[in-house]
């Protein structure tokens, strides 16, 4: 059973640009959420898609975004970055997104902002 | 604000040692969650807990959750090398997939 893929695994980016990020679930999982990890916020929650719609919102500026498709992948947009982005972005995928099922995490796009 | 405050944040210790990890909130959560990172990976789930008093057993490892469903903790009986890694808890309101974590405890098991 394949686990949840995350494209690219590192990418370096230049302060004001853009970038993308792809998550692909685990087959038959519906949910999918985004968090950042770093060294001194740990990890935060984003947001989370769930049969493409955005179904919770974490408290990040609107330069973060999101979407999920009908196959269930899912894209992270972070626009006009910042040095503050680098971060691990990590995703998650669920069944329904409900706590009681446990989540499997991706091992994560590391973004360096320089 | 909604926190998770967990100790201790670094734990070094000897092979074979006993030791507890401690996740506490002012906040009732729905279930918490016991995950397992290693350095350049994401965190892979151990344990969901989800009643008030529960306590789940997984090999040499203990996971209690608090009565009023506040509080957890891990305890992990003589300890191996193999155990290194960041230990993080968890929380769920059940608000859809919404995850309010700890910050980490990075315990390093030295043989």
């Amino acid at each position: 059973k394949a686990g949840v893929t995350q494209t690219p695994r590192y990418l370096i980016k230049t302060r004001g640009q853009q970038v993308t990020l792809s998550c692909s679930p685990i087959s038959g999982h519906r949910s999918v959420s985004w968090y950042q990890q770093t060294p001194g916020q740990g990890l935060q929650f984003l947001f989370e898609y769930f049969s493409e719609t955005q179904r919770n919102k974490g408290n990040f500026p609107g330069r973060f975004s999101g979407r999920q498709f009908s196959n269930s992948r899912s894209e992270m947009n972070v626009s006009t970055l910042e040095l503050g982005d680098s971060a691990l972005y990590l995703c998650a995928s669920s069944v329904t997104g409900g706590s009681f099922y446990g989540y499997t995490f991706g091992s994560g796009t590391r973004l360096t902002v320089v | 604000t909604q926190l998770l405050e967990q100790s201790p944040q670094f734990l070094s210790i000897q092979e074979g040692e006993n030791l507890t990890v401690y996740c506490n909130s002012s906040s009732v959560f729905s279930s918490l969650q016991w995950y397992r990172q290693e350095p350049g990976e994401g965190p892979v789930l151990l344990v969901t807990v989800v009643t008030g008093g529960e306590v789940k057993k997984l090999k040499r490892l203990t996971f209690q959750f608090g009565d009023a469903r506040k509080d957890s903790s891990l305890h992990i009986t003589a300890a191996q090398p193999g155990d290194t890694g960041l230990y993080l808890c968890a929380g769920s309101y059940n608000q859809g997939g919404k995850l309010i974590f700890g910050q980490g405890t990075e315990l390093s098991v030295k043989p």
